[in-house]
């Protein structure tokens, strides 16, 4: 059963910095992965896809990249700002069972000014 | 832009009561979903659709069910409403293109239940 694991569960940095968020996953069987952000009482806003077949995907100050062999994605912020605080989950589309994204718990993220 | 609404924000249900959760999406989706989220178990999928009166089961559809007579419509309905069923409820929709599953999920704002 694919599992989905992302590291920290928070993360408190100051406003500027650069930050990585961590996402790994059991199973390489996988289509894509998927980057949401998810502001406090609210729904999933999707921030980057990547294929399989793909190493990475940037917009904008965001940047994932794709280890599909070792089981692990990496979302990298750029010059992180206070907007970019919410919580940020990693999911997966697996082989099995297909229809279905298979979630991360997420990593709540705070920017101070 | 796609858009993915929910019928309520918030609702507050009684226990017993049958609750119908309604979710709309615009931009003619084959597939919709209903998520449950809670703190520490993060998204789990309760049910799916990928077409008009077709249901599948996610990994926990024990208390739910779903009804899609629209295209644009999933419906998740709770028979008899418990306390342990009070949670965020989040419906998502995508595009169903055949042998392409590089397709993005959206997801609507979320319905907040409580069940007293």
């Amino acid at each position: 059963k694919q599992e989905v694991t992302q590291i920290p569960a928070a993360l408190s940095v100051p406003e500027g910095e650069n930050l990585v968020l961590n996402c790994s996953f059991t199973d390489s069987a996988i289509y894509n992965l998927q980057w949401f952000r998810q502001d406090p009482g609210k729904g999933l806003t999707s921030l980057l896809l990547i294929q399989s077949s793909q190493r990475e995907q940037t917009s904008g100050r965001l940047n994932a990249s794709l280890d599909k062999s070792s089981g692990r994605s990496t979302l990298y912020i750029a010059a992180s700002q206070p907007g970019d605080s919410a919580t940020y989950l990693c999911a997966v589309r697996p082989h099995t069972g297909f229809q279905k994204l298979v979630f991360g718990t997420g990593t709540r993220l705070l920017v101070s000014p | 832009d796609v858009k993915v609404t929910q019928s309520s924000r918030y609702l507050v249900k009684r226990t017993g009561e049958k609750v119908f959760l309604e979710c709309v999406q615009d931009m003619d989706h084959e597939n919709m979903f209903w998520y449950r989220q809670d703190p520490g178990l993060g998204l789990r999928l309760i049910y799916f659709s990928y077409d008009v009166k077709m249901k599948e089961k996610g990994d926990i559809p024990e208390g739910y069910s779903v009804s899609r007579e629209k295209k644009e419509r999933f419906s998740l309905i709770l028979e008899s409403a418990s306390t342990n069923q009070t949670s965020m409820y989040l419906c998502a929709s995508r595009p169903g293109t055949s042998g392409v599953w590089t397709d993005t999920q959206y997801f609507g704002p979320g319905t907040r239940l409580t069940v007293l």
